[in-house]
């Protein structure tokens, strides 16, 4: 069956960069996905990467790709305190492409 | 858009009473999930619907649980009775048609449930 994972826990100083890890299991993956999850609210989308993609870069955000290792890694340039969140990794796959299969979650936590 | 609108935002119960809780998808939009998410267990999705139709619900937990999604603005997740084990927050996430992008699933701000 599929599975996400991910470290639980970063923490990283303000300014410097964060590089969040996720490994899946299910090679047919259309999209991958990252959320963020800020305190007491709901997982909002900030990023995702087509399978057959290495590297997406939007703004402070870089989201790379190996797919042969089946690893994906979010990296946010310049650590801001409004950073602190969870992160979640997620996968479409491709036999059900409505569902998204969620790992569970990396606490950053960014200190100045 | 308002985007995905959950109530209650918070609800306390006593053990054995029923509860609903209600979610308006994106207008527009035609998958609508519901997860569940507790610290032991993660986000875990209950059950989807596409088109107003149940897909998949190997995700509810038991016989207690129930979902319907009687329009395309509206579904309901109704325990009962609940128990204490039930606590934690359920969110509903609605999606459109395409791929990619296009199916990004775009949560509401969660229901809040405590059990007593």
């Amino acid at each position: 069956g599929e599975d996400v994972e991910q470290s639980l826990f970063l923490s990283v100083r303000e300014g410097d960069s964060s590089v969040i890890n996720c490994t899946y299991t299910d090679s047919s993956s259309t999209y991958l996905y990252w959320y963020k999850q800020e305190p007491g609210a709901g997982l909002q989308l900030l990023t995702y990467i087509f399978s057959n993609m290495d590297m997406k870069q939007d703004q402070r955000l870089t989201v790379l790709l190996n797919k042969k290792d089946k690893h994906l890694s979010l990296r946010i340039a310049d650590t801001q305190t409004g950073d602190s969140a969870i992160y979640f990794c997620a996968e479409s796959p491709l036999y059900n492409t409505d569902k998204l299969i969620f790992g569970t979650g990396t606490r950053l936590q960014v200190f100045p | 858009d308002a985007g995905v609108i959950q109530s209650p935002r918070h609800e306390v119960t006593e053990m054995g009473q029923e509860v609903t809780l209600r979610c308006k998808p994106i207008s527009g939009h035609n998958s609508l999930f519901w997860y569940r998410q507790t610290m032991m267990r993660g986000l875990e999705l209950l059950i989807y619907f596409n088109n107003n139709v149940p897909i998949d619900d190997s995700g509810m937990p038991e016989d207690r649980f129930s979902a319907k999604m009687p329009n395309a603005s509206f579904s309901t997740l109704k325990i009962q009775p609940s128990e204490p084990r039930d606590s934690a927050v359920y969110f509903c996430a609605s999606s459109g048609t395409g791929r990619g992008g296009t199916d990004t699933q775009y949560f509401g701000p969660g229901t809040r449930l405590t059990v007593l």
